[in-house]
């Protein structure tokens, strides 16, 4: 059974550091494509970046290039996403997902992750 | 600018069908943007329900599909249970990423 518990949210002062944790379970790590989405307080879902299975490319939206980085550890089967220079704006739930398409591992979501930027 | 649209909101009967609709503002929906549907209850993590345009998660009643619909994707609820009532996202590969539709909450009166 495929599970994914992400870990590491917390408050945290504008322009600072978090690192969010993603234990993943019940499949090969590195044979997904994983993702990271977040969801403001009231509002809608959206989509943080993707680390692939072809050795480990990453692809962000603009309004976390250059300041988040997602990355992996395969042997332990945790997924990672640092995000540096937080902003008020970044405040939210954090889940991670496997992949979006038809793979047996694919369509899972953890149970998120709360990250407040204070400023 | 949002890239993705959606309906709102929608008010669907017990029983009924609805569907729910998810635009690309540079042009037509294809396969190739990979349609996926969400739906996501109140305090909840969001759920997979549909991919690639129209394949079922093992998880995902009968009573969801998925389509092209003209220029969008469609995503279609027959046979609505009041426990259908939800936020629905669609996702589209776009651009090299993936962009959320801002959502649509179906309410089941």
């Amino acid at each position: 059974e495929v599970q994914l518990v992400e870990s590491g949210g917390g408050l945290v002062e504008s322009g600072g550091s978090l690192r969010l944790s993603c234990a993943a379970s019940g499949f090969t790590l590195r044979r997904a494509w994983m993702n990271w989405v977040r969801q403001a307080p009231g509002k809608g879902l959206e989509w943080v970046g993707v680390i692939k299975n072809d050795g480990g490319t990453t692809v962000y939206p603009a309004p976390v290039k250059g300041r988040f980085i997602i990355s992996r550890d395969d042997s332990k089967g945790t997924l990672f996403l640092q995000m540096n220079s937080l902003k008020s704006e970044d405040t939210g739930m954090y889940y991670c997902t496997t992949g979006y398409s038809t793979a047996a591992h694919d369509g899972y979501w953890g149970q998120g992750t709360l990250v407040t930027v204070t400023s | 600018q949002t890239v993705v649209t959606q309906e709102p909101s929608l008010t669907v009967s017990p029983g009924g069908t609805v569907t729910l609709t998810c635009a690309a503002i540079t042009g037509a929906v294809t396969s190739g943007h990979s349609p996926t549907w969400f739906q996501q209850k109140p305090g909840q993590a969001p759920r997979t329900l549909i991919s690639d345009t129209n394949t079922k998660h093992s998880w995902t009643p009968a009573r969801f599909s998925g389509s092209l619909l003209g220029d969008k994707a469609a995503l279609t609820l027959s046979g609505v249970q009041p426990e259908d009532e939800a936020e629905y996202y669609c996702q589209l590969f776009y651009g090299g990423g993936y962009v959320f539709g801002p959502g649509t909450k179906v309410t089941v009166l």
